[in-house]
């Protein structure tokens, strides 16, 4: 089973800051099998990036994603208020498809 | 427009059964792998269960293994879990969430509530 742990568990950053979201997996995931979602209270996740790199239909790309192997980042260019959220981290590339805990994005 | 609705959830005892349904709309949901993910209150995403396109492989939490059953109806655009030997860790609100491939989730339904309690 591949656990995925993400850091920080929250970020306080101003809008127009950058923001830096890890995931770590404790094995390596194949074909960069990682996903990336972002939840808003009281609403269903929404897909960002898939495939460690790949936005998402509609999704601005003030969202990027990279990484590879073990290591993988969600990085949000020119924070806007509405970024704020709790973002979490899927891997895909065996069962169980395990997410992270998730990491929380406060806007100040 | 592009729709998951999810249906069933509800209170039930500890030790009971419930079926979970989700019917999709506005895309091809037999292309779709699909999923159930469960989220507790103030708990982050948990993985449930996922289902390819034609059935042929089924996966299971290790939490849920023995207990759920994930199942569709290509026919009927429709995805369930039918869960048994409920306990309070299962509650949990229940999404449905396709996957147009492999198993990252591009689309969610808004979920259903399910609370076991005596």
């Amino acid at each position: 089973e591949i656990v995925l742990t993400q850091s920080p568990g929250t970020l306080s950053l101003s809008p127009g800051e950058r923001a830096t979201l890890s995931c770590r997996t404790s094995q390596s995931v194949s074909s960069n099998y990682l996903a990336w979602y972002q939840q808003k209270p009281g609403q269903a996740p929404r897909l960002l990036i898939y495939g460690s790199s790949n936005r998402a239909t509609g999704i601005p790309d003030r969202f990027s994603g990279s990484g590879s192997g073990t290591d993988f980042t969600l990085t949000i260019s020119r924070l806007e208020p509405e970024d704020c959220a709790v973002y979490y981290c899927q891997q895909y590339s065996s069962s169980p498809y395990s997410f992270g805990q998730g990491a929380r994005l406060e806007i100040k | 427009e592009v729709q998951l609705v999810e249906s069933g959830g509800g209170l039930v005892k500890p030790g009971g059964s419930l079926r979970l349904s989700c019917v999709g709309s506005g895309f091809t949901f037999n292309d779709y792998n699909m999923n159930w993910v469960r989220q507790a209150p103030g708990k982050g995403l948990e993985w449930v269960s996922s289902i390819s396109s034609a059935s042929s492989y089924k996966y299971y939490a290790d939490s849920v293994k023995g207990r759920f059953t994930i199942s569709r109806d290509n026919a009927k655009n429709s995805l369930f879990l039918q869960m048994s030997s409920l306990g309070a860790e299962d509650s949990a609100v229940y999404y449905c969430a396709g996957s147009a491939w492999y198993f990252y989730m591009g689309i969610w339904g808004k979920g259903t509530t399910v609370t076991v309690s005596s």
